[in-house]
């Protein structure tokens, strides 16, 4: 089976950088995204790893490391409109089907 | 549509009643998913199709949980005979295909059973 663990909460002020850590156990591994839900939203695509190393997209990157089962999301310049829960997931398969963490709440204080 | 289209966006049902949720995918994807968030948790997988087949139905908590995609597009989520534990946002997202590694998830209906 899959799962995933991730800290339930982090607290950040505003510009600065807040890394979001995602360890997880897979019998297969086909990648791993990141997904930014705001309240009452849809979740949305930030990015996805496949590869060992950073992906940087604007303010926010990724990176995996497929040796420690371990990847992070780091976000930077931090806005207030940051603020939102996290997601990190992987492919079920190599397939779109996607097994989700629990998620980690982001708030971004003034 | 410019997006996934879920409806309703709330319904609320009574215990043991049948309810119908629908989704709208983006024009042209052919993978579509249905998935189940509660208060606080991470969406928790439960069916997706590529084209009009349900190619892992894996998720379904039981046999009350239906879902049909019978011309490709529109797929509904059917669940019978509710209960309150199945209060939850119901989420549907779409890919151009499987192999995507981006999904495109609607705003959810939220379903809450009184």
């Amino acid at each position: 089976g899959q799962s995933l663990e991730q800290p339930s909460e982090v607290t950040a002020v505003e510009g600065a950088i807040v890394q979001i850590n995602c360890t997880y156990q897979t019998s297969g591994f086909y990648g791993l995204s990141w997904y930014q839900q705001h309240d009452g939203g849809a979740p949305t695509f930030l990015s996805y790893n496949a590869l060992d190393g950073l992906e940087e997209t604007g303010r926010f990157s990724s990176f995996l490391s497929r040796s420690d089962s371990y990847g992070y999301l780091l976000l930077q310049e931090l806005q207030m409109k940051d603020s939102a829960s996290y997601f990190c997931a992987v492919r079920d398969g190599g397939r779109g089907k996607l097994i989700f963490g629990q998620g980690t709440e982001l708030s971004v204080k003034p | 549509g410019a997006g996934v289209s879920q409806t309703p966006s709330n319904k609320v049902t009574e215990k043991g009643k049948y309810v119908e949720l629908r989704c709208d995918p983006i024009s042209g994807h052919t993978a579509l998913y249905w998935y189940r968030q509660s208060l606080g948790q991470g969406p928790e997988f439960l069916i997706y199709f590529q084209g009009t087949g349900a190619a892992d139905d894996s998720g379904l908590p039981n046999d009350r949980f239906f879902a049909v995609r019978p011309e490709g597009s529109v797929s509904t989520l059917k669940i019978q005979r509710t209960e309150r534990g199945d209060s939850a946002v119901y989420l549907c997202a779409s890919s151009f295909t499987v192999l995507d590694t981006e999904a495109f998830f609607g705003q959810g209906t939220r379903l809450t059973v009184v």
